[in-house]
């Protein structure tokens, strides 16, 4: 089945050292999200690629980074994770010419801050 | 700008009976609507859609939803809640100003034995 992945789905890392989250799909779809979850909140937007181009919400912080190397795969950096910074994220797709705007969510990946 | 307002944070019915999960949302245009479900340590899984027409729209799992313009209201509905329905059930409106979706706080739904 098509879908979306999330790896690994959970992370500990310790106050400071860099971790990154992955993210993959077989869907083909062109645009790739980025979700921060805390509990009993809804999903915050990070940030979104429309196929290669970067857009990122205004109030994301800077210790947050993306990359996408191609279609498929989109990585979530945090450069230096503080205790705030622990929760469930979420990857999403969505094909923008066919169904605008329903996004297709993986499993997250919790990340615990030591 | 846009807004979805789920005003019920949390909801218990009994294993059984009906359910009817609020969403009242605020935009300009006709709206983009979804109800998304989130199980426990799960990503958020589409239970269904408006775009246009029909303004009551089926689901998967036996939830249904009606747009009312005139409220400005997008419900959930389910006529007989079953124990694994427990969980956070998220509407969303589109597109805002980015593109993107608005999402609601959740309402956390619990289902009583």
């Amino acid at each position: 089945d098509a879908m979306v992945i999330q790896n690994p789905r959970y992370q500990v890392t310790q106050f400071g050292k860099p971790v990154t989250l992955s993210c993959s799909q077989t869907l083909n779809h062109n645009v790739m999200y980025w979700y921060q979850q805390k509990s009993s909140q809804a999903p915050k937007l990070l940030f979104h690629y429309y196929d290669k181009d970067f857009n990122n919400e205004a109030d994301t912080p800077d210790n947050f980074q993306s990359r996408r190397p191609n279609t498929s795969f989109c990585f979530l950096d945090i450069r230096s994770p503080g205790l705030g910074d622990a929760a469930m994220y979420l990857c999403a797709t969505s094909k923008v010419d066919r169904a605008p705007y329903e996004q297709y969510f993986g499993p997250g990946t919790r990340l615990t801050v030591t | 700008a846009q807004s979805v307002t789920q005003p019920d944070i949390h909801i218990t019915v009994s294993e059984g009976a009906s359910l009817e999960l609020r969403c009242n949302y605020s935009y300009g245009a006709t709206p983009y609507l979804f109800w998304y479900v989130q199980s426990p340590g799960q990503g958020l899984q589409l239970l269904l859609k408006y775009f246009s027409g029909d303004t009551l729209v089926q689901g998967i799992k036996g939830f249904e939803a009606e747009f009312k313009r005139s409220q400005s209201s997008f419900n959930l509905r389910k006529p007989s809640v079953h124990w694994s329905d427990a969980a956070e059930y998220f509407c969303a409106v589109g597109p805002n100003a980015g593109n993107m979706l608005t999402f609601g706080g959740g309402t956390r739904l619990m289902v009583k034995p």
